[in-house]
């Protein structure tokens, strides 16, 4: 079954102390990236990648980092996760940018205390 | 002012009533997608459209390029529409933007 597989689905973590939350698609799509989900806010891109080893920023990238060393995985990661962090994340994928169909991971939902 | 504009907000249903909802977007796309979000979170894509009108079921969804605007139609509305609906394009530099989405109730 094509998917995204997100992993953890919710997670409650302290201040300061170091995360990752992992992505993977078995589609063999080429762009992957991150969002996250605030009320009243909507989605935001944090991170997005084109191919292996070739990310780039979206709107709100401050405070996460990711890597893209295979081309199934896209970890995000939040080195020193802060109170503001604490949202929905969603991982996408979609064969290329743009014009593909884009399918999305179950989610991820992260407090930060 | 947001690049991507959706309305309603919020819309209330009864069943079997023919549902519009608009996206309006001020950047250059190469694509618009419409989503679907059910309670407990999980994002579904509808369509995707560069061009004209695709339709899937019970639900249509067109596009003007020229006008800057996509609407999404669901004729014979059911409560298991009841979801929120987002409007997301794909800019010029490779980033999908989002509409705040619209929350759709369709009442028995």
């Amino acid at each position: 079954e094509a998917q995204v597989t997100q992993n953890p689905r919710y997670l409650i973590t302290v201040t300061g102390k170091k995360l990752t939350v992992t992505c993977s698609q078995n589609m063999n799509h080429e762009y992957m990236s991150w969002y996250r989900q605030d009320p009243g806010l909507g989605l935001r891109q944090i991170y997005y990648s084109m191919n292996v080893e070739v990310t780039d920023k979206g709107d709100v990238p401050e405070g996460y980092k990711v890597s893209r060393k295979e081309k199934r995985n896209f970890p995000l990661i939040l080195e020193s996760p802060s109170p503001n962090q604490t949202s929905l994340y969603f991982c996408a994928s979609s064969l290329w940018e743009g014009m593909t169909e884009a399918f999305f991971g179950q989610g991820t939902r992260l407090t930060v205390v | 002012k947001n690049e991507v504009e959706q309305s309603p907000q919020n819309l209330t249903a009864q069943e079997g009533e023919f549902i519009t909802i608009n996206c309006s977007y001020s950047v250059g796309i190469s694509a618009l997608h419409w989503l679907q979000q059910h309670p407990g979170g999980g994002i579904v894509s509808l369509f995707m459209l560069s061009s004209g009108k695709k339709k899937h079921g019970r639900l249509i969804a067109t596009i003007n390029i020229q006008e800057k605007h996509s609407s999404l139609h669901i004729t014979a509305s059911h409560p298991r529409d009841s979801a929120v609906y987002i409007c997301a394009v794909w800019g010029s530099n490779n980033d999908m933007r989002f509409g705040a989405g619209t929350r759709l109730t369709v009442k028995p």
